[in-house]
């Protein structure tokens, strides 16, 4: 199975700061990688798809690049509402799996 | 626009059953891939499983946790996808969502499942 790591697990940062979360796969995965931000007690939601496509209507604030094991997601510049914990999830190779998060919080 | 809507969550005791439901509304559920995703209360994000379209064959794959335990089906008919859950244990409380595509571009809200005496 493959195993998804994020790092750092959690980081404080100030509004305006550009911050930038990395998520490393234990084997390859092309570029079947998926970034998801999640907000307390709220649901998940799709940031980027295909390890740099951003969704329809989330701010192009995000970004995603990488391909085969490493991936970074950034922000290009932290607001209030990014205040979240990001997860990054492979879908190449069944099961697919999810990296244990990234929380974002205010410094 | 895209509108999925899960229910069926409760609470169950061990060993007990369940099926999740999860109406769709807003695209083409009969040509979409869909998944299942749950959340331990204070926990991360856990592949649950995920089925193809009837014209992939219609076939479902599961995470290790609930193989042989959970099935996840589809009836295009009513554009609502299924979870069944069987042989439930305390460890399957989480909050189950589902999820379109294989990188589940929009999710639900969200279900809660409870398994405890």
């Amino acid at each position: 199975d493959i195993q998804m790591t994020q790092s750092p697990s959690s980081l404080s940062a100030s509004v305006g700061d550009r911050v930038t979360i990395t998520c490393r796969a234990s084997q390859g995965i092309s570029h079947y990688l998926a970034w998801f931000q999640q907000k307390p007690g709220k649901a998940p939601r799709s940031l980027i798809n295909g390890a740099s496509t951003l969704q329809s209507g989330v701010s192009s604030k995000f970004s995603g690049s990488g391909s085969g094991t490493d991936f970074t997601l950034t922000i290009s510049s932290l607001q209030p509402e990014d205040f979240a914990t990001y997860y990054c999830q492979q879908y190449s190779t069944y099961p697919f799996s999810f990296g244990p998060g990234t929380k974002v919080d205010i410094k | 626009e895209v509108h999925l809507v899960e229910s069926g969550g409760g609470l169950v005791k061990p060993g007990g059953s369940l099926r999740l439901s999860c109406a769709a509304s807003g695209f083409s559920f009969t040509n979409s891939y869909m998944s299942w995703v749950r959340q331990a209360p204070g926990k991360g994000l856990e592949w649950v499983g995920h089925i193809v379209t009837i014209s992939h064959g219609g076939t479902s794959t599961y995470g290790a946790p609930v193989k042989d335990r959970f099935t996840i089906s589809r009836d295009d008919s009513k554009s609502t996808l299924y979870l069944q859950m069987d042989s439930l244990k305390t460890e399957d409380t989480a909050m189950y969502y589902c999820g379109t595509g294989s990188a589940s571009d929009t999710w639900g809200q969200g279900t809660m499942v409870t398994v405890s005496s």
